[in-house]
């Protein structure tokens, strides 16, 4: 069965300094995502990491993907308040076609 | 374009009562999925279909069944309503199923049950 471990599930940070989130899995995948929510909202889709070595950026968040070592690292910088979301990885079992998701790290910037 | 639609948005049930969750995406795509989400977790998948006329169980398919009624719509129906079963439930959709494609969620239904 594939388990699938954020860490931290909380995380409280100050306006402007760094910050990673890691996402760990049980079997062998070659397909993560990464996916943002927000209070009282539904999930919004920040990466997809189809392959060995992937390696994603959008604005101030940098998704990676290790699949020898089963990690995947969604890396804040200078974070800025508007980032405060609950975010989730959820992977793809190689075998497999369903999303297995992480329990979801919950950030606050704090200014 | 709406992408994926849930009705209805909020609704508190009594135990025992049945009800039916709807979800219709205008993308289509060939694959949707129910899931739940309950305070502290991440999404759990209750029940998918893969295309048109197939559904499968996922992982907590207990007390729950579904309908592909077209290739648009995906329905959730609950047949009586138990405590356990308050959570926010999200549909989503996605292009194909084999492939893994990346699935678009809708807004969620949250749902009480007392």
């Amino acid at each position: 069965e594939l388990k699938v471990e954020q860490n931290p599930l909380f995380l409280s940070m100050q306006e402007g300094k760094n910050y990673t989130i890691y996402c760990n899995y049980s079997t062998t995948s070659d397909r993560l995502y990464w996916y943002r929510q927000d209070p009282g909202k539904s999930l919004e889709s920040l990466f997809v990491l189809l392959s060995n070595g992937a390696v994603k950026q959008e604005g101030r968040l940098m998704a990676s993907l290790d699949t020898k070592a089963r990690l995947s690292t969604l890396h804040i910088t200078a974070a800025v308040h508007d980032l405060s979301a609950t975010y989730f990885c959820a992977v793809v079992q190689t075998s497999g076609s369903r999303l297995t998701f992480g329990e979801g790290t919950q950030l606050t910037v704090n200014p | 374009n709406a992408g994926v639609t849930q009705t209805p948005k909020f609704q508190v049930l009594k135990t025992g009562q049945s009800m039916t969750l709807q979800c219709a995406q205008d993308m289509n795509h060939n694959s949707m999925y129910w899931y739940r989400q309950d305070p502290g977790m991440g999404l759990r998948l209750i029940y998918y279909s893969a295309s048109e006329g197939t559904t499968d169980k996922g992982e907590v398919p207990n007390g729950y069944n579904v309908s592909r009624l077209n290739k648009r719509e995906f329905s959730l129906r609950l047949e009586s309503a138990a405590p356990s079963q308050t959570s926010v439930y999200f549909c989503a959709s996605s292009h194909t199923w084999g492939l893994a494609y990346e699935q678009y969620f809708g807004p969620g239904t949250r749902l009480t049950v007392t």
